[in-house]
């Protein structure tokens, strides 16, 4: 199985801010990463499809970058409503594995 | 609008099997994969399996055989059993969808919290 490694595990921000996530495979993945985020009680939501590709419907203070091994979120003028916590997904090979998530919350 | 509504029991005792259905709402079941992911504090978010309109099915080697997934298009719902549970097994399922020739979830289901507990 490919293994995703997400850092931070957990982040402090303050609304306004500017904020990175990146995610790490074990081997060569291509652009076969999306993002989510979920909040407490929710699904996970879709935001980034095949590593840059926004989904329809989120804001463009998301967006995402990378290839290869080294994928990154950013999210740029943190609103409330973005402190939560965000995975990494690869869809290289079966069986699909997330990240260990990131949490990201109010400094 | 596609919407995703799962049901199926909730408390179980260790040896039980699980079964949760997921319902979909608003859009055709062919062209995708239909899919059931489960999330715990342990392990995360963890991939069980996916199935097509039309039975094709993989599942994660992880679950050493004790998962069966199933669909009936005709009622537009597809469900999962889950065997031999263990306090291991304790998780939020959540049911979601893949397009074909893409790896990404877009919709997903509400969640239902399975405890399995003596």
């Amino acid at each position: 199985d490919i293994h995703m490694t997400q850092s931070p595990s957990s982040l402090s921000a303050s609304v306004g801010d500017s904020v990175t996530i990146t995610c790490r495979a074990t081997q060569t993945i291509g652009d076969y990463v999306h993002w989510y985020q979920q909040r407490p009680g929710t699904a996970p939501k879709l935001l980034i499809y095949a590593a840059s590709n926004l989904q329809s419907g989120v804001p463009s203070r998301f967006s995402g970058s990378g290839s290869g091994t080294d994928f990154s979120l950013t999210i740029t003028d943190l609103h409330p409503e973005d402190f939560a916590t965000y995975y990494c997904q690869e869809g290289y090979s079966s069986p699909i594995t997330f990240g260990q998530g990131t949490r990201l919350d109010v400094k | 609008q596609v919407q995703l509504q799962q049901w199926g029991a909730s408390l179980l005792k260790p040896s039980e099997t699980l079964s949760l259905t997921c319902g979909v709402h608003g859009e055709s079941f062919s062209g995708y994969y239909w899919t059931w992911i489960r999330q715990s504090p342990d392990k995360g978010l963890e991939w069980i399996g996916q199935i097509n309109h039309v039975g094709g099915s993989s599942y994660n080697p992880s679950l050493r055989g004790r998962v069966t997934l199933s669909v009936d298009a005709s009622k537009g719902h597809f469900s999962l059993k889950l065997n031999s549970l263990s306090a291991a097994d304790t998780a939020v399922y959540y049911c979601a969808r893949v397009k074909y020739r893409t790896t990404w979830y877009d919709f997903w289901g509400q969640g239902t919290l399975v405890t399995v507990s003596s």
